[in-house]
């Protein structure tokens, strides 16, 4: 039973729109939340992040959003720009270290 | 800092070979880790380490030991590799004061 799901294998915008990436989860004692970035030939690196207490972080151009009612975050990129294509992982732990990964996102941007 | 360090980059095994993937970090990180990426799959978590001498199983163990005899290092062994360990391999730290992890370049490991 896969605990974190991102049921949108790709996704493509145009340059300067905005992207939404989603992401469902099962497991209530997630209690913390993040979203990586990867790109070809490369290990994945951190992006943004969002603690359960919270409905929203926002850092520049990335925000995410979290609706634990539902168990459903999101992540937003505006403006998506040609170098956030990439894959986009979204993860949830309960324990540092040790986090359970969705199957990735990935985010074309056409200029 | 050189960060999470993997070697090698690139290795081919015969069914049945062992081997061991290193890992080194120089950030002085306490928590350690070892996942796999299968193609169009997200990243599954095979071993971790919460400090020196302390080592856990994670998702998918089987066929893998792992060991922490230092800070910097976990390396990763394959007793007796087979195809269905073809993957790429990547290594992990965090300190006990983030949630979020620093990971190494990957290890594509091919077993024949």
């Amino acid at each position: 039973d896969q605990q974190v799901k991102q049921n949108s294998p790709s996704l493509s915008v145009q340059e300067g729109r905005i992207s939404i990436l989603n992401c469902d989860y099962t497991n209530s004692m997630f209690d913390y939340f993040l979203w990586y970035k990867k790109y070809p030939a490369e290990g994945p690196t951190f992006l943004i992040s969002i603690s359960s207490i919270k409905d929203k972080n926002e850092d520049g151009r990335f925000t995410v959003f979290l609706n634990k009612s539902a168990k459903h975050l999101s992540l937003h990129i505006v403006p998506s720009q040609p170098g956030d294509s990439a894959v986009y992982f979204c993860a949830a732990d309960t324990n540092a270290g040790k986090s359970t990964f969705g199957d990735g996102t990935t985010l074309t941007v056409k200029p | 800092n050189a960060g999470v360090t993997q070697t090698p980059k690139f290795q081919v095994l015969k069914t049945g070979q062992s081997m061991t993937l290193q890992c080194a970090q120089d950030m002085n990180h306490e928590y350690m880790s070892w996942y796999r990426q299968d193609p169009g799959m997200g990243l599954r978590l095979i071993h971790y380490s919460v400090g020196a001498g302390i080592t856990d199983q994670g998702e998918v163990p089987n066929g893998y030991n792992v060991s922490r005899s230092t800070t910097e290092d976990f390396p990763l062994r394959l007793l007796s590799a087979a195809p269905s360990q073809t993957s790429v391999y990547f290594c992990a730290s965090s300190p006990g004061t983030s949630r979020f992890l620093f990971f190494g370049p990957g290890t594509r490991l091919t077993v024949l």
